[in-house]
């Protein structure tokens, strides 16, 4: 099945840019789609199909994809943006399609 | 604006079943897929499968194969999710979800664009 990777936490200082990892085998060929959770909330759809933004998203969430890696950006940081966050994706190359989700990566506002 | 809501916390014995009720307002349900993603205590987000109701056939993640089953009436807008032979590690909160869209041919490949509030279920002896 496929996996997807991302680190278990990441830490940034209010106003700088935090930068959050998935890997996987040839990701760049999926779309990847970003959601942020907060403790004792059902998790919110921020970025999907790679780099488009619901409404009601600040532009400063952005994605990217490409090769082996996708990655969530998230510029001038603030406290309110302290979640987990997940990638998803719908992996339809085996012959038991699944919708997968990576491990989850801890954003920590210093 | 859609909404899913979800029936209530669940106690139940190790070696039951448990079923979970979603029921939609504010869209179009038969259309939509809705999976069932569940979340572990202090762990991550794992899809366990998904129904078309418009089709009525459900799809599910092989580790659940055989032991989950997904339905869906279109009359009342709910789905439902029912999890057989209950062991403790299956204590998650589930949470049922709306797939944004269909595309490339598969109802699953978009994002998630509505979650339910989540139903607690606990499995203890």
């Amino acid at each position: 099945s496929y996996v997807l990777t991302q680190p278990p936490s990441v830490s940034v200082a209010p106003g700088q840019t935090a930068r959050i990892t998935c890997g996987g085998n040839n990701i760049g060929s999926k779309s990847v789609h970003w959601y942020q959770q907060k403790p004792g909330q059902a998790p919110v759809l921020v970025v999907y199909d790679d780099s488009d933004r619901p409404s009601g998203i600040p532009e400063r969430f952005s994605g990217s994809n490409s090769g082996n890696t996708a990655t969530l950006t998230i510029s001038r940081v603030e406290a309110g943006d302290e979640a987990d966050y997940y990638c998803q994706v719908w992996d339809s190359s085996s012959d038991h399609p699944d919708v997968v989700f990576g491990g989850g990566t801890k954003l920590t506002v210093l | 604006q859609v909404q899913l809501v979800q029936s209530g916390a669940e106690v139940k014995k190790p070696g039951s079943s448990v079923k979970v009720s979603c029921k939609a307002s504010g869209g179009t349900f038969s259309s939509y897929a809705i999976s069932w993603v569940r979340q572990a205590p202090g762990q991550g987000l794992e899809w366990m499968g998904g129904i078309i109701p418009i089709f009525g056939t459900a799809n599910y993640a092989q580790k659940f194969q055989g032991r989950v089953t997904i339905t869906a009436d279109e009359s009342t807008s709910t789905a439902y999710m029912e999890l057989s032979s209950l062991r403790s590690e299956d204590t998650a909160v589930y949470y049922c979800a709306r797939m944004a869209y269909c595309s490339g041919g598969s109802c699953y490949s978009g994002p998630i664009d509505y979650w339910g509030q989540g139903t607690l279920v606990t499995v203890s002896s």
